[in-house]
């Protein structure tokens, strides 16, 4: 059954006190992996896809990496302001349809 | 910046009544979606549309809901006879092409009493 997990649930940092997320995943055929920051009563924000396996990206204090069987969200000194739902999802096969984890919140103290 | 719009941002209705929500996609997209999220529980897939048909479905997609793009900019979701586990927010998102990345909007928070 194609699963996507993360973990963990919910995390509490310090402000600047460095971090990851993880999503692991179980489909076949992996087209993308997908983060997405989601605020309280908020719709997902997009931050980044990933298609293949080694590939990384970065954003501000955000880097994501793909496995081929997680990703991890990397948040390097955090500030209060990224405090939020960090949402993983996979798209895989012939469809569209995005398959989403159950979240991570994250909370970052100053 | 483009962006998904849904409207209305609130609905609350009584159990058995027709409710629309309503999004208008990025202008440029041709593939759009509908999600919800029941409250502390993951997003789910409903419904893809594309050229004007669904292209896919999932199983809460039953006969009491539908979908409609009614003119050049917006898409609907309707719900003909509101269950109390309707209760959800609901999220519209579009792409350019199915491969692409999907935008959502802020939602629509569904209230069934």
């Amino acid at each position: 059954e194609d699963q996507v997990t993360q973990s963990p649930e919910a995390l509490r940092l310090q402000e600047g006190e460095s971090s990851s997320l993880n999503c692991s995943y179980t489909v076949s055929g992996l087209r993308g992996l997908f983060w997405y920051r989601q605020d309280p009563g908020k719709g997902p924000e997009f931050l980044f896809t990933l298609y293949s396996a080694g590939e990384e990206k970065e954003k501000e204090r955000l880097k994501a990496t793909l496995t081929k069987k997680e990703s991890f969200l990397h948040i390097t000194a955090p500030k209060p302001e990224d405090s939020a739902t960090y949402l993983c999802a996979v798209q895989h096969g012939n469809t569209d349809k995005l398959i989403f984890g159950t979240g991570t919140r994250l909370q970052v103290f100053p | 910046e483009p962006e998904v719009t849904q409207t209305p941002s609130h609905q609350v209705t009584q159990m058995g009544q027709e409710v629309i929500l309503r999004c208008v996609p990025i202008s440029n997209h041709l593939y759009f979606y509908w999600y919800r999220q029941i409250l502390g529980q993951k997003v789910e897939f409903l419904v893809s549309f594309y050229n004007n048909e669904i292209s896919e479905k999932s199983e809460i997609f039953d006969d009491q809901f539908s979908v409609e793009r009614p003119d050049g900019s917006n898409f609907t979701l309707k719900i003909r006879s509101t269950k109390l586990e309707d209760s959800a927010m609901y999220f519209c998102a579009s792409t350019g092409t199915g491969q692409e990345t999907q935008y959502f909007g802020p939602g629509t928070r569904l209230l069934v009493l």
